[in-house]
């Protein structure tokens, strides 16, 4: 089936610091989006990406899908405590999705 | 709106028990999915539904049922609980047109 590789799987930071993380895979996607997940909850969509080449902002978070539709990336600026969490990427075609492994993100107050 | 709401929240099962997993949406999403979600692994697709009356299969069906009567709830069965359906379930829905889905809270299943 499909895969997704999510890059990095982890990260540390201090507070402040921007945040890159990407996704690519070797399937063309229709849609690419970003959710977050805290511990013990459902993930919650960040940002929604529809059209190759996309760029969309969503306060501090940026994120773009990639022209050739195989990958997309992910920015957080000045990170804050809050937004510690795991960030999944998702590939969307034919109304189902394919899921990155996700980026651990820990941020130091 | 509630959105998507799972009961139970957690769930302890024996080996051979099974059990109903609750999902429904008040979205009038025509699309409905059911995905488990296991350390490191990222989500993988179980079941997924079009609309009330019809299902088809996902990534990793074995061993779970579906059925969609109703267009706000989609429940999923587990007819023979083993230590490989350990997991945390999560159930979303989406409207046609789009691929974005939104989830519910999740039920955190552990089979002993």
């Amino acid at each position: 089936g499909q895969q997704l590789n999510q890059s990095p799987q982890s990260m540390f930071i201090q507070e402040g610091e921007d945040v890159s993380m990407n996704c690519t895979s070797s399937s063309i996607f229709n849609t690419w989006l970003w959710y977050k997940q805290d511990p013990g909850e459902g993930p919650v969509l960040l940002i929604a990406l529809y059209k190759a080449g996309e760029l969309t902002s969503n306060g501090r978070l940026t994120a773009q899908f990639g022209i050739t539709r195989k990958d997309s990336f992910l920015n957080i600026s000045a990170s804050i405590p809050s937004d510690v969490g795991i960030y999944f990427c998702s590939g969307g075609s034919n109304y189902k999705l394919t899921f990155g492994k996700g980026t651990l993100l820990t941020v130091n107050p | 709106n509630a959105g998507v709401t799972q009961t139970p929240k957690f769930r302890i099962l024996k080996i051979g028990q099974s059990m109903t997993l609750q999902c429904t949406q008040d979205m009038n999403h025509n699309y409905m999915y059911w995905y488990r979600q296991d350390p490191g692994m990222g989500l993988k697709l179980i079941y997924y539904s079009v609309g009330a009356g019809i299902t088809d299969k996902g990534e990793v069906p074995n061993g779970y049922n579906v059925s969609r009567s109703t267009t706000e709830d989609f429940p999923l069965r587990l007819e023979l609980a083993a230590p490989s359906q350990t997991s945390v379930y999560f159930c979303a829905s989406n409207r046609i047109s789009t691929d974005t889905q939104y989830f519910g809270p999740g039920t955190r299943l552990t089979v002993l």
